[in-house]
């Protein structure tokens, strides 16, 4: 299976400033369509996840462009411009090339 | 709207059997993906199963398969999981899930106790 492991798993922040989220797997993502379907899940308390971004970079439709995800093969970023009181949850990444789809271990992101 | 309502979840004793629902409305259910996510009480996320548009081509994780089936009632827009010889560790929010997470539900809680 493939390993996806999160860096940190907690993460306080300051409002307004920015924070990163980094996403490792253990093996390329790349599938044979030439896709990375590497996605990045938010989690608010007491919610369903809802996904941000997709194919690595893509944004969802409505997320706010203050969060962008970057990377290729195996090394992947989450990053938050500057973070607001609403991005307060659990972020996880996921991999959805290889069977079976892995989810990261969650990262925790809270205001200082 | 693009909408998808878990059911059945509820209280079941080890060994015991279940099948959750989830009603898709609001696009074509058909030609979609669908898949089957849990969470257990305080964890993270694990992937459970997904079946592809027709049907013919299912995934499972290696915690669940054998056990768990995962299907679709085209009729019905509906996605099913039938879950038998249930376990503690089975015990999770279980969330249906289009494609690769583009869409959730809300959710539907499996607890697996004596």
């Amino acid at each position: 299976d493939v390993v996806m492991t999160q860096s940190p798993l907690s993460l306080p922040v300051t409002l307004g400033q920015p924070a990163s989220i980094s996403c490792r797997s253990s093996q390329s993502l790349v599938y044979t369509d030439g896709n990375t379907y590497l996605n990045w899940f938010q989690q608010r308390p007491g919610q369903s996840p809802r996904r941000l971004i997709y194919k690595a970079s893509n944004r969802e439709s409505g997320v706010p462009d203050r969060f962008s995800g970057s990377g290729s093969g195996t090394d992947f970023t989450l990053k938050i411009s500057r973070v607001e009181a609403e991005d307060v949850g659990v972020y996880y990444c996921m991999q959805g090339t290889h069977w079976p789809w892995t989810f990261g271990q969650g990262t925790k992101v809270e205001i200082k | 709207e693009v909408q998808l309502a878990e059911s059945g979840g509820d209280l079941v004793q080890p060994g015991g059997s279940l099948r959750l629902s989830c009603a898709a409305s609001g696009f074509t259910f058909t030609t979609h993906w669908m898949s089957w996510i849990r969470q257990a009480p305080g964890k993270g996320l694990e992937w459970v199963a997904t079946i592809k548009q027709e049907g013919s081509e299912r995934y499972y994780a290696d915690s669940v398969k054998g056990r768990f089936t995962i299907s679709r009632d085209i009729a019905k827009n509906s996605l099913y999981l039938q879950m038998n010889s249930l376990r503690a560790e089975d015990t999770a929010v279980y969330y249906c899930a289009r494609r690769r997470g583009d869409v959730w539900g809300k959710g539907t809680t499996v607890t697996v106790s004596s």
